[in-house]
């Protein structure tokens, strides 16, 4: 296991909804990054932050936003939610922004 | 732009076969780190290996094996002597320096082991 969790591991929720996921980094890593995964597809990078700030955004819409907090863990908000937006939605954290990303076990949301 | 690609969709193997995982990578960079994930039924990514664009060496890894080689861009896997306990999803990953550490995926290769 990395030490990286994610909460919750399941959702359901229906069109026009919002929806929070969290996530708690490794020990010691300051650096958090989102990922996308589509059924069948590879992960689609959403976001990452480095100590509070964001530091790179992928092709995803304002409707996506992110939060650190100052120990680290993160926050990932969608709003206006889509059928489209079903996903396995994947958290990983580094220990620098540069270092390897180790991932949490994701959270499955589905979108009705 | 930057470009991950794993033709290989689904690769069916039987226990003990050797088995090999094929990368292609894109990238204008000079400096850049490639990855290999391992997604198991469970979802989670696994961390394998990451390689940065000056270090051509090959690396072994118990039965693991990797084989990197800018002439052809390419950065392949390959599993000697499989188990069933292999069976997932593999996943080829690019980052650039210039991009930040935003990893670019391919769309993996599902391995299966029968025994």
């Amino acid at each position: 296991e990395t030490g990286v969790t994610q909460s919750p591991t399941h959702l359901i929720k229906t069109r026009g909804q919002q929806v929070t996921l969290r996530c708690s980094s490794q020990s010691g890593h300051n650096t958090v990054s989102w990922y996308q995964q589509a059924l069948g597809q590879g992960p689609q990078f959403i976001f990452q932050y480095y100590r509070e700030e964001e530091n790179g955004r992928g092709n995803f819409p304002p409707r996506f936003s992110g939060l650190q907090f100052p120990n680290y863990s993160s926050e990932l908000n969608v709003n206006a939610l889509e059928l489209d937006d079903s996903a396995l939605y994947l958290c990983a954290s580094s220990f620098e922004i540069q270092e390897t990303q180790y991932f949490g076990p994701g959270t499955r949301l589905l979108v009705l | 732009a930057q470009k991950v690609t794993q033709a290989q969709t689904e690769i069916s193997v039987v226990e003990k076969e050797d088995v090999t995982l094929d990368c292609v990578y894109e990238t204008r960079d000079t400096t850049y780190y490639l990855f290999w994930y391992k997604q198991p039924p469970s979802g989670e990514l696994v961390f394998l290996i990451r390689r940065n664009s000056f270090d051509e060496q090959n690396e072994i890894s118990g039965r693991y094996s990797w084989n990197f080689q800018k002439s052809t861009s390419s950065f392949n896997f390959t599993i000697t002597a499989s188990q069933v306990v292999d069976s997932a999803v593999y996943f080829c990953a690019l980052s650039e320096n210039q991009a930040g550490t935003a990893l670019i995926f391919g769309k993996g290769t599902t391995l299966s082991v029968s025994s």
